[in-house]
């Protein structure tokens, strides 16, 4: 069975402060999403990586493929509280599914 | 409008009833996911649709049923409901080509809260 361990799973923290979500598995991924979900609603794709070794940013946040391809991070720089919300780090398996990490709650705080 | 639609938004009800939770998709996409939400688990696939003809089983089916209704359609059955499928719900689509730059890039529905006594 494929896992993806997501850490830490919860996160608080003042505006300013930078952070680093984790996303590791002893499975190889064709590609791996990073999703933000708010309260209330559905998780919404921020990424997708897809070389090993890729970094993507996205204004604030940048993101890291692993080189072997079996895990990832999530990088935010002066978190803001907009950035709020539960981060969901999912891999493709190329079996049609998603494999998803069990999420990191952030919470920024004033 | 929402491209993905999940009727009810919030539901309550008790052990032994049979409950039935519906998706809707304006994407076009072929398929379409079935997922539960509980803290500290992540999203776990239930049942899962490559197109109107095919469904598959995902991780934690037992007890869930689902009816591929049209391309735009995927409802989510539950028999016979107990108390821990207490959950969130959410639909989610997909449109895999296969082709380069073809990634299984999933858009999910606003989810709906079920509630078990």
């Amino acid at each position: 069975t494929q896992l993806l361990e997501q850490s830490p799973q919860f996160l608080s923290i003042q505006e300013g402060e930078n952070l680093t979500v984790y996303c590791n598995s002893s499975s190889v991924f064709s590609s791996l999403q990073w999703y933000r979900q708010e309260p209330g609603e559905g998780p919404v794709l921020l990424v997708t990586v897809v070389t090993g070794g890729e970094v993507k940013k996205l204004k604030r946040l940048t993101f890291q493929f692993g080189d072997a391809r079996k895990d990832s991070s999530l990088h935010i720089t002066a978190a803001q509280p907009g950035d709020t919300g539960l981060y969901l780090c999912a891999g493709d398996n190329q079996g049609g599914k998603l494999i998803f990490g069990q999420g990191t709650e952030l919470s920024v705080k004033p | 409008d929402a491209d993905v639609t999940q009727t009810p938004r919030n539901r309550i009800t008790k052990t032994g009833k049979r409950i039935m939770l519906e998706c809707s998709q304006t994407k076009g996409h072929d398929r379409m996911y079935w997922y539960r939400q509980d803290p500290g688990l992540g999203l776990r696939l239930i049942y899962y649709s490559f197109d109107v003809k095919d469904i598959n089983k995902g991780e934690i089916s037992d007890g869930y049923s689902v009816s591929r209704q049209a391309q735009a359609k995927f409802s989510l059955s539950l028999e016979s409901a107990i108390p821990n499928q207490t959950a969130l719900y959410f639909c989610a689509t997909s449109d895999v080509t296969g082709g380069p730059g073809s990634y299984n890039e999933q858009f999910f529905g606003p989810g709906t809260r079920l509630t078990v006594l």
